[in-house]
């Protein structure tokens, strides 16, 4: 499994667009990038997933450029709600496979 | 929607003692997860089962143990409990042997063991 390296923690304001990158160099060619947010003391929780270039659902876009080297999570005009931490995954999956969190981001909004 | 159902969602229990977690998957998913996460950590894969039968196995202690039932709910088996051992349990569902994207998590139980 390819290994990903996140910020640690992220501030933003309420209104503002985050943008979380997650550096993968060692990505496999059939590798998918998925992002899970995961509140306190609850499961986590899949946002979005992608392969190559940009992918766009109700709740966040996903860019990933050429090399696919990295990918960024953004999320638009964030609020309060939006305080959680974003795991960023990246492999095949499929198969029954477990998920493979590394460390997460903190996302911290402030009002 | 229906979800993930745990039981319980809170268990405390002494040092050496055994648990048993218990996870119902959503309606018609046949394949359960289960994850801890410890305080301050991430969670950590633990095992899976696909049609009764383990599929994948990740950082499960030998004390551990798991099965999954001819109605698709699945047991997971603390034995010899350790202080380490104190930690949201997580399952998780989905239908077939889905992709990443296709994991549906429950509440959790958070156990404790003093």
């Amino acid at each position: 499994l390819a290994k990903t390296t996140q910020p640690v923690s992220m501030d933003s304001y309420e209104g503002q667009e985050v943008n979380i990158t997650c550096s993968h160099n060692n990505i496999a060619t059939n590798d998918y990038i998925t992002w899970y947010q995961q509140f306190p003391s609850q499961g986590p929780r899949f946002i979005i997933q992608g392969y190559k270039t940009k992918v766009t659902n109700e709740v966040a876009s996903l860019f990933i450029p050429a090399d696919r080297k990295s990918s960024t999570l953004s999320l638009p005009r964030v609020s309060l709600s939006d305080t959680a931490v974003y795991y960023c995954l990246v492999g095949l999956g499929g198969g029954a496979d477990g998920l493979t969190f590394g460390k997460g981001t903190h996302l911290i909004i402030q009002p | 929607a229906a979800g993930v159902i745990q039981s319980p969602r809170h268990l405390i229990k002494e040092k050496r003692e055994t648990a048993t977690l218990k996870c119902y998957p959503i309606p018609r998913h046949d394949t359960v997860y289960w994850y801890q996460q410890g305080p301050g950590q991430d969670p950590q894969f633990l095992i899976s089962f696909y049609e009764k039968m383990q599929s994948d196995k990740g950082s499960i202690p030998d004390r551990f143990s798991a099965q999954q039932f001819s109605d698709y709910h699945s047991e997971l088996n603390m034995s010899s409990l350790e202080l380490g051992d104190s930690a949201l349990y997580f399952c998780a569902s989905s239908l077939g042997r889905g992709s990443w994207d296709t994991q549906y998590f429950g509440p959790g139980t958070r156990l404790t063991v003093l």
